[in-house]
């Protein structure tokens, strides 16, 4: 079964810190592809980067990287330099084979205030 | 627009009333979801269309839900007799399918649901 566990309900950092997010998830497919949105106060849920399962190497775009690691089934998310824009609701998701790779599982999402 | 619109974006009704909710995907986007997000809360999953296949309707939470969708246009959930703790906002995303896998879904504005 598809399970996503993000356990930082809410973290707060000062502007230009760097702060990681966690997402551990449980799947019994070897094949299978998870994902991060932002969700910011507007509401709008925006997609951030999918990564499947054979792909283990880390991925950076601008302040944002991703560790992707399958021994401890962590997909953790990282922004350097916060800035306040970064304020949002983030969620981790998987999807599966159990899903049919359709339906998609969320995390409870952390969300991030960045201070000035 | 080409995004996943949803109307009405806000809805407020009175406890025992019956609401309908309307999800208009991305054009050519064959999957469409439909979520529950409470205050505060994790996006939970309602139902899932896909083309022309049975809908995935395992996170319907009770039989007062239903949801419809006609080939792969317009959706509509149906919540009938309205409970206050139906309060929520209810998002609709879309998205393509490639190769038999869903791409990343795009997400509507919601609509923020309140029972009085």
């Amino acid at each position: 079964a598809q399970k996503v566990t993000q356990a930082q309900t809410e973290i707060s950092v000062v502007e230009k810190e760097d702060v990681t997010l966690d997402c551990v998830y449980e799947t019994r497919d070897t094949t299978y592809y998870l994902f991060w949105y932002k969700q910011p106060p507007s509401g709008e849920l925006v997609f951030l980067i999918r990564r499947n399962s054979f792909d283990e190497q880390n991925e950076i775009s601008g302040r944002y990287s991703w560790n992707f690691q399958k021994s401890t089934s962590s997909f953790n998310f990282t922004i350097t330099a916060s800035q306040v824009v970064d304020s949002a609701v983030y969620f981790c998701a998987l999807s599966d084979l159990s899903g049919g790779y359709q339906k998609v599982t969320f995390g409870t999402g952390t969300k991030l205030q960045v201070i000035p | 627009g080409a995004g996943v619109s949803q109307s009405p974006s806000n809805k407020v009704t009175e406890k025992g009333k019956d609401v309908e909710l309307r999800c208009d995907p991305i054009s050519g986007h064959t999957a469409l979801y439909w979520y529950r997000q409470r205050l505060g809360q994790g996006l939970e999953f309602l139902i899932y269309f896909q083309g022309n296949s049975a809908p995935d309707k395992s996170g319907l939470p009770s039989d007062r839900f239903s949801a419809e969708r006609t080939g792969e246009s317009v959706s509509t959930l149906t919540i009938q007799r309205t409970q206050q703790e139906d309060s929520a906002v209810y998002l609709c995303a879309s998205s393509p399918l490639w190769q038999g896998i869903n791409q990343p879904q795009h997400f509507g504005d919601g609509t923020r649901l309140s029972i009085l």
